[in-house]
């Protein structure tokens, strides 16, 4: 079982839905990340999350310490979200990835 | 936010030879890392360069095969050597302040070995 989890591993959308990616971790962290990587294979830091909530324009994440769980929610998402995204979380000074989530929105 | 440039963006390389991958950020960091990224898969770090001393390599990777150099705190290189198609991957400099501090990537390079 990998450290980190994420689901679903692929997500199609239309224009305009909301979208929610999940990851589930099982060791202690210090830090919970989430990336997006583009089709040119460069990586972009979304959000480093400890605790609670944070909002990006349309990007919100959040973290649930306790059960060990983090989303990522899109509102109002357009094609140019299409992407992969990535949980990873700081354990000690390791950064450990989920296997990514490719998502396509659709206009 | 450290900015990071990497060169080559992408090559096309010939099996037995060696590229060598440059990462530049545009401010002093503390630690600099390498990590490859083979096709369909997620990231897999294979070393932390080090300045002025040797890195220091995960397991299943060896400074033969990945030779680093770090001369300061904004530049490195790493060297993928005698290549084969298995190394065919995107590569990926990346940086952090410490411990918990956010991290960044650079563009990533992306190899082709033929």
């Amino acid at each position: 079982k990998n450290e980190v989890e994420q689901s679903p591993q692929n997500l199609t959308a239309q224009e305009g839905e909301f979208i929610t990616i999940n990851c589930s971790y099982s060791v202690g962290i210090s830090a919970l990340h989430w990336l997006q990587q583009h089709p040119g294979g460069g990586i972009v830091s979304l959000f480093m999350l400890s605790s609670g909530k944070k909002k990006h324009g349309r990007l919100i994440a959040t973290i649930n310490i306790q059960e060990k769980h983090s989303s990522l929610h899109i509102t109002a998402s357009h094609p140019r979200d299409s992407a992969v995204y990535i949980c990873a979380v700081n354990s000690g000074s390791r950064l450990t990835f989920g296997e990514g989530t490719q998502l396509t929105v659709n206009p | 936010s450290a900015v990071i440039s990497q060169k080559p963006s992408r090559d096309i390389c010939q099996r037995g030879t060696s590229l060598t991958i440059q990462c530049q950020v545009d401010s002093q960091v503390t630690m600099m890392f390498w990590y490859r990224q083979q096709p369909g898969q997620s990231l897999t770090l294979i070393a932390t360069a080090n300045q002025g001393s040797e890195a220091t390599y995960e397991s299943g990777f060896v400074i033969d095969k990945f030779p680093i150099s770090r001369p300061n705190l904004t530049f490195s290189t790493l060297t993928v050597s005698n290549m084969s198609p298995e190394d065919s991957s995107i590569y990926l400099c990346s940086v952090r302040e410490g411990l918990i501090f956010e991290q960044f990537f650079g563009p990533g390079t992306r190899l082709t070995v033929l």
